[in-house]
Formats: structure tokens, sequence, C-alpha cells
């Protein structure tokens, strides 16, 4: 079955303390991209990745980081969570096709303490 | 960066009744799309229109473009109650590396 798996899928943790989501496709897409999702202000793009090795900031980069050393894997690091990242996370993957749209993880409710 | 806007906000309506929603954009496209999420879980792709392309149907839903108003509008014919959600329009505007720009979504409930 052709998917995007996050996990964990949900996240409690305290400010300062280092985590890791990782999100995993198995459609051999090329391109994933991570967004958060906050109340009132829909999908905000935070990085994305064209292919292995190939990664750019999105819209809000601020307190993130990426890599992208398989095609499959795409994980987010947040070094030192602040509260201001308590948010929805989905990780998502598109093919390089005229019509390919994304497919996107099931999400990541994260909270900083 | 830019947003699309959708309007309303939020939907009611009673089963069976037509939903519409609409989306603004503020430049040039590739391509539009709209995407369903249901309560806080991921979403998932309902219709792609192309910039050269003026509507678009997919079983009971029909998507419109309009790109010299750069508005779009999706219809749910003969809403069900299943089709509570939230309905996000996200565009892949040109020369972007396929970012979409993503509106703030229309809540719609369906009343049984």
């Amino acid at each position: 079955e052709a998917q995007v798996t996050q996990n964990p899928r949900y996240l409690i943790t305290v400010t300062g303390k280092k985590l890791t989501v990782t999100c995993s496709q198995n459609m051999n897409h090329e391109y994933m991209s991570w967004y958060r999702q906050d109340p009132g202000l829909g999908l905000r793009q935070i990085y994305y990745s064209m292919n292995v090795e190939v990664t750019d900031k999105g819209d809000v980069p601020e307190g993130y980081k990426v890599s992208r050393k398989e095609k499959r894997n795409f994980p987010l690091i947040l070094e030192s969570p602040s509260p201001n990242q308590t948010s929805l996370y989905f990780c998502a993957s598109q093919g390089m096709g005229w019509t390919d749209t994304q497919y996107f993880g099931p999400g990541t409710r994260l909270t900083v303490l | 960066s830019q947003q699309g806007e959708e309007d309303p906000q939020a939907l009611s309506i009673q089963e069976g009744e037509n939903a519409t929603m609409n989306c603004s954009y503020k430049t040039s496209i590739n391509n539009l799309q709209w995407y369903r999420q249901n309560s806080g879980r991921g979403l998932v792709h309902l219709i792609l229109i192309r910039s050269n392309e003026r509507e678009k149907h997919s079983g009971r839903l029909r998507v419109t473009l309009d790109t010299s108003k750069k508005s779009s509008s999706l219809l749910i014919t003969a809403s069900r109650a299943a089709d509570t959600a939230s309905y996000f329009c996200a565009t892949e505007y040109m020369d972007s590396n396929y970012q979409l720009i993503w509106g703030a979504g229309t809540k719609l409930i369906i009343k049984p």
C-alpha cells in the first residue's frame, strides 16, 4: 500500500530537549516536504527536498533541521524545541509528474512544555 | 509568503444540500488543488485542476477555475454526513519547485 508514515504520532516534550520526527514514503517519490499546521493559519511549509542530499527552506524554517540521506526518508529535527513549536506536523511526498499531487502522512502532534 | 484565501471559513448545511467553497489566490499558477482533512488527521487529495482547465469533475465534486479572477470553487453535490471535514485549496505557483501555497481552509459541517 502506497503510504507516508510518520513517527511518533504524539509527543510531549520539554523546552530544549532535542527530538526527531521520522518520515518515510514507499512510493519512490523524489519530492518530500514538512509542514506545520496551526489553527487559522492553514499549512505552512518548513523545509522541502527535491531529491537525495537536496534540501531547501520553506516559509518557516527557523528552529528546524532536515536531512535527506535516502530517498525514502526525510526526518525533521528540532535541536532545541521551544513552546512556539507546539503544533501539528505533516510530512508529504510527491512524484515529479505534471499532475502528481502530494501524499500526506497522518501527522505528528507535538507539545513543547 | 502569499497565501490563498478561502471562504467561507465555516459552512453548515443539511444533508442532501449542495456545498460551495471558494478559493482566491494572488499570483499566476501551474495548478490548483483541493484537499480534505478530517479532524486533525492527514490531508487527502481531491482534485487537481491545471491553469489551462476551467472545470473538472470527480464523482460528486465539481471544481472550477477562473484564472482571470484568480479564483476557484469547489462544489460538493448531494452532501453526506461523511463529507464533514475541512477543505483546503493549495496553489502551485509558476516557477516554484512544486511548492504549494495553502489557504486557511473551510470547515464544512453536514447536519443529518
